[in-house]
């Protein structure tokens, strides 16, 4: 297993462009979620989804789009890239409502910088 | 909506002493409290975690403390070391129909000094 993979690691993008960032995994989880960290702010929820076709917004969704066509990919769009999105972006992973499945999973990140 | 307090935001200790790190949530439905620690430049990686049925649950140095009515849990590492040297996050979730949807405290800086 692969786990959870991220693309790409490092982005520096310019105000307006936009992009996206891809998360997989191959765990055959139902829940994903997109977090960002700042410094000083801990890790903020953006956007989640608890399977194919179903999404909603976390703590912080502004300028972020999301949709989960597949129950292994989850990506996130950035409409028109904000300097205040420089930011590390964790994508993460986890079984469905199983007491056994609560754990969530990481992916190595991506750095994000908008100039 | 859940929101998820931590203190404190640096501790420094020597090594070998005890480091406790408290977290209070706001969300009387939350019922699973993980503990993440992450290395500069790393994902976060989960430690220990305890769900609302269990007061207390011990992983050899570290342990984790739930107090429901209180709205806080805890997290202690006893004789620490250097390598214990990171970030770490308190999270909580509530029902299982919000799948991934963690609120994290705001992190504490943990420095054991040898």
């Amino acid at each position: 297993n692969a786990g959870v993979t991220q693309t790409p690691k490092f982005q520096v993008l310019k105000t307006g462009q936009s992009m996206t960032l891809q998360c997989a995994q191959d765990m055959n989880h139902e829940y994903m979620s997109w977090y960002r960290q700042d410094p000083g702010m801990g890790l903020r929820l953006i956007h989640y989804s608890v399977g194919a076709g179903i999404t909603d917004q976390g703590e912080v969704p502004n300028g972020y789009n999301v949709s989960r066509s597949t129950t292994e990919d989850f990506p996130l769009r950035l409409l028109s890239a904000a300097p205040s999105q420089t930011s590390v972006y964790f994508c993460a992973s986890s079984y469905g409502g199983r007491p056994s499945g609560n754990t969530i999973y990481f992916g190595e990140g991506s750095w994000l910088t908008v100039v | 909506g859940e929101n998820v307090e931590q203190h404190p935001s640096t501790l420094s200790v020597q090594e070998g002493d005890s480091a406790v790190i408290k977290c209070t949530y706001s969300d009387s439905a939350s019922n699973y409290f993980p503990w993440y620690k992450q290395e500069l430049g790393k994902r976060p990686q989960l430690i220990i975690d305890i769900r609302s049925n269990v007061g207390e649950k011990k992983d050899q140095r570290i342990a984790v403390t739930l107090n429901k009515t209180a709205k806080h849990f805890s997290l202690h590492i006893t004789e620490t070391q250097p390598e214990d040297s990171a970030v770490y996050f308190c999270a909580a979730r509530g029902i299982y129909n919000q799948g991934g949807k963690l609120i994290f405290g705001q992190g504490t800086e943990l420095s054991v000094k040898p």
